[in-house]
C-alpha cells in the first residue's frame, strides 16, 4: 500500500466551480506539504502545516486554502477554479529530518 | 554525460555510461540539499540527500557532491540503465531559521537514456 494517496488522480472541471483534492498518509508524520507543478517550473509550495493546528501559506497560495483535518489528513481547496490553476498537484509529507515523500498526484484540468 | 540543471535541462547518454547532472542553489544559508527523481506519471521520488558538514554522500550507482564556495551541487549516476530515465530535481532547505522544513526546487532535468 501507498504511503502517500492523492484522490481524485485526474478532475476535469469547469471554471468557477470549487473543488478540493485530497491526500491521506500512513507514514505518521507531521508535517504535510501541497505543491503544483506545471512544465518547465519545478514545484512550487502552495500550503504547508507543521502539525494539526499548523498552517503556513507557500509561495503561491492565492487562489487555494487548505484543511488540516487530522494527522494523517491534508486537503486542498480551489474556491472557484480557474484556468490557469490547469496543473499536477502533489501532496507530501515528511518528518523532522526534512526528506519529503511524495503522493502520486493529481492531474487537474480547468475549462 | 552532463547538464547543467538549469541551463541544459535535457541530458542523453548512452546505456552504461556515467551521467552527471548538475544544479546551481543560490541561498547561502542552505544546508540540507536532496536530489529527486521523477517518472513520467508519478510523484518525485527520494534518492539521496547530503548535508552541509559534507562534501560527497554516495548510494547505490549515486554519488551526490556539494561544493558550497560556488553554491553547486551534482549528482553521478553510474552504469546508468534504461531504467535511470526520468526528470531530476535538485531541492534545496534550511535546518534553520524562518524556513524550516521548505524545500525549493530546481527546474529539473530530463535524463534519456538510449541502448
Amino acid at each position: 500500500d501507498a504511503d502517500v494517496t492523492q484522490t481524485p488522480r485526474n478532475r476535469i472541471t469547469k471554471t468557477g466551480k470549487r473543488i478540493m483534492l485530497e491526500c491521506s498518509q500512513t507514514k505518521g508524520h507531521d508535517r504535510m506539504y501541497w505543491y503544483r507543478q506545471d512544465p518547465g517550473l519545478g514545484l512550487r509550495l502552495i500550503y504547508y502545516s507543521f502539525d494539526v493546528k499548523d498552517i503556513n501559506k507557500g509561495e503561491i497560495s492565492d487562489g487555494y486554502s487548505v484543511s488540516r483535518q487530522a494527522q494523517a489528513k491534508f486537503s486542498l481547496s480551489l474556491e472557484s477554479a480557474i484556468p490557469n490553476q490547469t496543473a499536477l498537484y502533489f501532496c507530501a509529507t515528511s518528518d523532522i529530518l526534512e526528506t519529503q515523500y511524495f503522493g502520486p498526484g493529481t492531474r487537474l484540468l480547468v475549462l | 554525460g552532463e547538464s547543467v540543471g538549469l541551463h541544459l535541462p535535457t541530458l542523453s547518454v548512452q546505456e552504461g555510461d556515467n551521467s552527471i547532472i548538475n544544479c546551481a542553489y543560490s541561498n547561502s544559508a542552505s544546508d540540507y540539499f536532496i536530489w529527486y527523481k521523477q517518472e513520467s506519471g508519478k510523484g518525485p521520488q527520494f534518492i539521496i540527500d547530503i548535508r552541509s558538514n559534507m562534501d560527497k554522500r554516495q548510494g547505490q550507482r549515486v554519488t551526490v557532491l556539494l561544493n558550497k564556495t560556488v553554491k553547486h551541487l551534482s549528482l553521478q549516476i553510474a552504469a546508468t540503465q534504461p531504467g535511470d530515465s526520468a526528470v531530476y530535481f535538485c531541492a534545496e532547505s534550511s535546518l534553520r531559521g524562518s524556513t524550516l522544513g521548505r524545500l525549493y526546487f530546481g527546474r529539473g532535468t530530463q535524463l534519456t537514456v538510449w541502448p
